[in-house]
């Protein structure tokens, strides 16, 4: 079974601070996504990675970034968390898309509040 | 640009009835459409996806999609539902690119 760990399922943090969500894949998967989940708005997309060292702006990128310097670790940076960023962030893993197009499996979620 | 709308955010059935959840997709190429369940404080699950091989997907805990061209549509069904079917359920659809578009989902309540 692929396993999607992300490093916390729950965090506190305050405005101004720098978070750093961490997601980790065992399954040697090139494609790597975050997303965060809001009641109402479903998942949108944040940023995503095709490969090491490679990222690409998703739908909603602005006051976030990401670093992807192994294959099977993905970290989430918000550079000065505010408290509109308050949400669940969940993380996914799969591999390259084909005629047969392949799944994202997903971790827990980190349910992140900023006050 | 692809589109998903899932009729309902809420859904409310009881144990044993019939469960029918909707989507909508709007693409201008052929979808790859999934389905996914979410149960509380949990991540996504994959339940089911279609990939042109068959238009009546089986998936996961008994459900079952089916894919209609004409209708745009990929509703999701279950004959009986369960207790332990309560959950959130999102419908998504992707391209060749690997990204998934998800619908806002629907939260499937079930009563004793």
């Amino acid at each position: 079974d692929v396993k999607v760990t992300q490093s916390s399922r729950y965090l506190v943090k305050r405005t101004g601070e720098k978070v750093f969500l961490e997601c980790v894949q065992d399954m040697d998967h090139e494609n790597m996504f975050w997303y965060r989940q809001d009641p109402g708005l479903g998942l949108r997309l944040i940023y995503f990675s095709y490969d090491v060292k490679m990222k690409e702006k998703g739908d909603i990128p602005e006051g976030y970034s990401v670093s992807r310097e192994k294959k099977e670790r993905f970290s989430l940076i918000l550079e000065s968390a505010s408290t509109n960023q308050t949400s669940m962030y969940l993380c996914a893993s799969s591999r390259p898309a084909t005629g047969d197009n392949q799944p994202q499996h997903f971790g827990d979620g980190t349910r992140l509040s900023i006050l | 640009a692809q589109s998903v709308t899932q009729l309902g955010s809420h859904v409310s059935v009881s144990e044993g009835a019939l469960v029918l959840l909707r989507c909508n997709y709007s693409s201008s190429v052929p979808p790859y459409l999934f389905w996914y369940v979410q149960y509380p404080n949990q991540g996504l699950q994959l339940l089911l996806k279609y990939t042109s091989a068959a238009t009546l997907v089986k998936g996961i805990n008994g459900f079952e999609a089916e894919f209609k061209k004409s209708e745009t549509s990929f509703h999701l069904t279950k004959p009986s539902a369960h207790m332990s079917d309560a959950a959130e359920y999102f419908c998504a659809v992707s391209s060749n690119t690997g990204k998934l578009i998800f619908g806002q989902g629907t939260t499937l309540q079930v009563k004793p």
